[in-house]
């Protein structure tokens, strides 16, 4: 079964330091990823995907996150931080189900508090 | 409008009530999700609907909790007799179809607050 594992619930960087979320997979099958991001009051935002087209996957706001088989990871990065990037973030991962349908299996997400 | 949309944005009523949640998800969509967040913790899944059926209802956590999809449009989660650990955010996603690289496109939740 798919499962996704983000690991700290909290990580707090300067602002204009490097952002590195973490997001560990399980899957027996090639994985289709997603890392979501979500502001207070909010939705969740669909920031990338990763559909095995290219394992280093450019999103918005300047996120980036690279697929390593190897190491079953899809970790989240941004070069330089701002403090609007302050939020909570979520990876997926998409599960196929007998009765060929998929839902979005999803980690328990990490809030990134961004300081001056 | 483009987006998913959810009403109402906020509920507050008094345990024993009645609510029900209503999301209309991007035109052409036909696949739609529910999900519940409570306060300071990840989704966790309620039901999936593919068309007006739902394959997975998996995620309902009580026989209180129902929901019904009109066609490939609105769909309603309905919560009878509240109770106080109801209180969370509602999410409703939809995808354009159900295949595992198509993204869920959420819309903003409802706020539901038992008193």
């Amino acid at each position: 079964a798919q499962s996704v594992t983000q690991l700290g619930s909290h990580v707090s960087v300067s602002e204009g330091a490097l952002v590195l979320l973490r997001c560990n997979y399980s899957s027996s099958v090639p994985p289709y990823l997603f890392w979501y991001v979500q502001y207070p009051n909010q939705g969740l935002q669909l920031l990338l995907k990763y559909t095995s087209a290219a394992t280093l996957v450019k999103g918005i706001n300047g996120f980036e996150a690279e697929f390593k088989k190897s190491e079953t990871s899809f970790h989240l990065t941004k070069p330089s931080a701002h403090m609007s990037d302050a939020a909570e973030y979520f990876c997926a991962v998409s599960a196929t189900f007998s009765g060929g349908y998929n839902k979005l299996i999803f980690g328990a997400g990490t809030r990134l508090a961004v300081h001056p | 409008g483009a987006g998913v949309s959810q009403s109402p944005s906020n509920k507050v009523t008094e345990k024993g009530k009645d609510v029900e949640l209503r999301c209309d998800p991007i035109s052409g969509h036909t696949a739609l999700y529910w999900y519940r967040q409570r306060l300071g913790q990840g989704l966790e899944f309620l039901i999936y609907f593919q068309g007006n059926s739902a394959p997975d209802k998996s995620g309902l956590p009580s026989d209180r909790f129902s929901a019904e999809r009109t066609g490939e449009s609105v769909s309603t989660l309905t919560i009878q007799r509240t109770q106080q650990e109801d209180s969370a955010v509602y999410l409703c996603a939809s995808s354009i179809d159900r295949g595992s690289n198509q993204p869920q496109h959420f819309g903003d939740g409802t706020r539901l607050s038992i008193l």
